[in-house]
Formats: structure tokens, sequence, C-alpha cells
């Protein structure tokens, strides 16, 4: 079964300064992955998605993430944290085939200081 | 462009009374529908999914109901309303075009508390 684990509940970076948030993969093959932002009381907003090709991919807002299959990971990355990025961000995954089925992480909230 | 409608906004409901939340996609016709739940400061849990009109699936039970009315509206129901059932309710749709395109869309939500 696919599984995802974001191990970091909660991240502090102060503004300007670099990100990146952890997600750790289970599935047998490669899947297609996802980083989702959920800002204060609202629905969930797609960041980027990962389709088997380049590892590194480029999402909205100056966000990027990278896959390693060797390590089971698709951590999220952004040069340079604004105020307005402070929203909890899951990472999902989701098999090739039978896509009805797509897993999510807990989620991390990212907390930007100033 | 696709549109997801999501109503109500919110809701306080009573213990044991009955429920409906709807979900609308316009722009897009025959998409596959989705419905999550989300408890409150946790992950977000699938609950159904419908491919087509009248066809839902049922992934995770918690004594809810779906149904797949008409091409563009998925309806989640229940007679009697838990505490347990509080929490975020979000409807999704799929590009389903495969590859590279193929992506779940979510709509605003509706924020549910049962007292």
């Amino acid at each position: 079964a696919q599984s995802v684990t974001q191990p970091d509940a909660r991240v502090t970076v102060s503004e300007g300064a670099s990100l990146q948030l952890r997600c750790k993969y289970s599935y047998f093959g490669t899947p297609y992955l996802f980083w989702y932002v959920q800002y204060p009381r609202q629905g969930l907003q797609l960041l980027l998605k990962y389709y088997p090709g380049d590892p590194v991919v480029q999402g909205v807002n100056g966000f990027e993430a990278e896959f390693s299959k060797s390590n089971s990971s698709f951590h999220l990355r952004k040069a340079s944290v604004h105020w307005s990025d402070w929203a909890v961000y899951f990472c999902a995954v989701s098999p090739h085939s039978g896509y009805n089925k797509l897993t999510f992480g807990k989620g991390t909230v990212l907390l930007v200081s100033p | 462009a696709q549109t997801i409608h999501q109503w109500p906004v919110a809701e306080i409901k009573a213990v044991g009374s009955p429920l409906s939340l709807g979900c609308t996609i316009k722009g897009k016709s025959s998409p596959n529908l989705y419905w999550y739940w989300q408890a409150t400061g946790g992950t977000l849990q699938q609950l159904f999914y419908s491919i087509t009109v009248g066809q839902v699936e049922s992934v995770v039970q918690l004594n809810l109901s779906a149904s797949r009315p008409k091409d563009d509206q998925f309806i989640l129901s229940t007679e009697k309303l838990l505490l347990s059932h509080s929490g975020f309710y979000l409807c999704a749709w799929r590009t389903g075009t495969g590859g590279r395109q193929d992506t779940q869309y979510f709509g605003p939500g509706t924020r549910l508390l049962v007292l």
C-alpha cells in the first residue's frame, strides 16, 4: 500500500531564508507525487507535481521539489520565503494506474518569522 | 475554465441530525469527482470517488454516504450525524487526461461542526 510521511509537523523559517520541507513516500514502483498548500481556512491548492522524467520539478510562487527514487523522497524547496507562504503543506502520492487513490501525508505547518 | 463550488460554506449541526453537503463542477464534462474529510489539524482522508453518474465507490465509510445524481454534482450525506463527523469536507475533481496533465483540483471546502 502507498503511504507518505512528512516527518516535520512544524517548521519555522525567517522571512527571506531558504526552506526545505521533507516528504518520504512508500510505493512499489515510481509514483506520481504532489505538493499541495492549504492557506488558513481554505481548500487545497496545487503547488507542483512530479511526473516521471526530470527529477526537479518547478512549481508556482518559486517552489520546486526534487524526486529521489533511491531515497524515496520528494522534498519541497524555496530559495527565499515570504510571509505569505505561512500555510500548511501536504505531500501526496498516487499510483500511475488507478489514479483514483490519492494518499496524503499529515502535513507540515510552515511558520514565517519576521 | 473549470470552477468547483461547494455548499454550504459552513454548518453547525446537532448530533443525530441529518446532513447533506453538495459539490458542483462547471466547465468539465464527465469529471471524476472525490470527497475528502479533514479532521481539525489533521490530514486529508479520501472518502468516496465517482467516475460517472450513478456510480460511487467508497474508500472509507465513516457512516457517510455519497451520490452522483448529475454529471456535474456530487452529494455527501448521512441520516444521523456523529460528533466525529466534525471537520472540513473537500470536494475535488480530476483532469483525467492522463499523463502530465492528470491532477486533482480541490474546491473551497465546507466546515462542519457537530455539537
